[in-house]
């Protein structure tokens, strides 16, 4: 079955720091790919996307590049902020079905102290 | 302003009691997703709804019942057969469940305790 497999965390990092967030997947078909994040004791939000192969989803300073021939979806960001802390999620969605079955991978935190 | 709304945001129970969380949604979205958040773990999908008076089975289903009388609400049951009731539940909704790269919207989350 579908499947996404992101780096353990915690990730820690000083502000301004470079991060990168690894994601990996195996999918049949063509599927879209997704990260979010969640703040402490909140809900998930979106953070980017990429529907299809070569795609760069990009939204507040991240981005991430939709891979097929590696297929990964790594998350990168030039210069990271305290504020950036929280857990992130690599997804997928399966567009071979007729149901979008987002399909999560295990979250990995990261801490950004000042 | 649209969104989704989960009530209450903290619920206590004791065991063998049924609890209903609740899901309103004002984004007008056809499609529907409960999903259940553990420690360390990603997000597994529990019931889903395409359309009103429609809902699915997701990945582990046992244990819970929804119901879907209305475009806007999609309430989860948390019946005493749930053996591991004690969890983070997040309501979702999209614009359609068939539409490919179409994003998901989360609720805030219900943090249920069963002792």
């Amino acid at each position: 079955g579908n499947s996404v497999t992101q780096m353990e965390g915690p990730v820690t990092l000083s502000e301004e720091a470079f991060l990168t967030i690894n994601c990996t997947y195996t999918a049949t078909g063509y599927p879209s790919l997704f990260w979010y994040v969640q703040y402490p004791g909140e809900g998930l939000q979106l953070l980017l996307k990429a529907t299809k192969a070569d795609d760069k989803g990009s939204n507040k300073g991240f981005e991430a590049t939709y891979r097929k021939e590696t297929t990964s979806f790594h998350l990168e960001k030039g210069s990271v902020q305290v504020s950036d802390s929280a857990v992130y999620f690599c997804a997928l969605s399966d567009r071979d079905t007729g149901f979008q079955k987002l399909v999560f991978g295990t979250g990995t935190r990261l801490l950004v102290s000042p | 302003d649209g969104g989704i709304t989960q009530s209450p945001k903290y619920l206590f129970r004791k065991e063998g009691q049924n609890v209903t969380l609740s899901c309103e949604q004002n984004l007008n979205h056809d499609a529907m997703y409960w999903y259940r958040q553990d420690p360390g773990q990603g997000l597994r999908l529990i019931y889903y709804s395409q359309i009103v008076n429609d809902f699915q089975k997701g990945d582990i289903a046992e244990g819970y019942s929804v119901s879907r009388e209305k475009k806007e609400s999609f309430p989860l049951t948390v019946t005493s057969a749930q053996k591991n009731p004690t969890a983070f539940y997040l309501c979702a909704s999209s614009i359609s469940s068939g539409v490919a790269g179409s994003e998901q919207y989360f609720g805030p989350g219900t943090r249920l305790t069963v002792t």
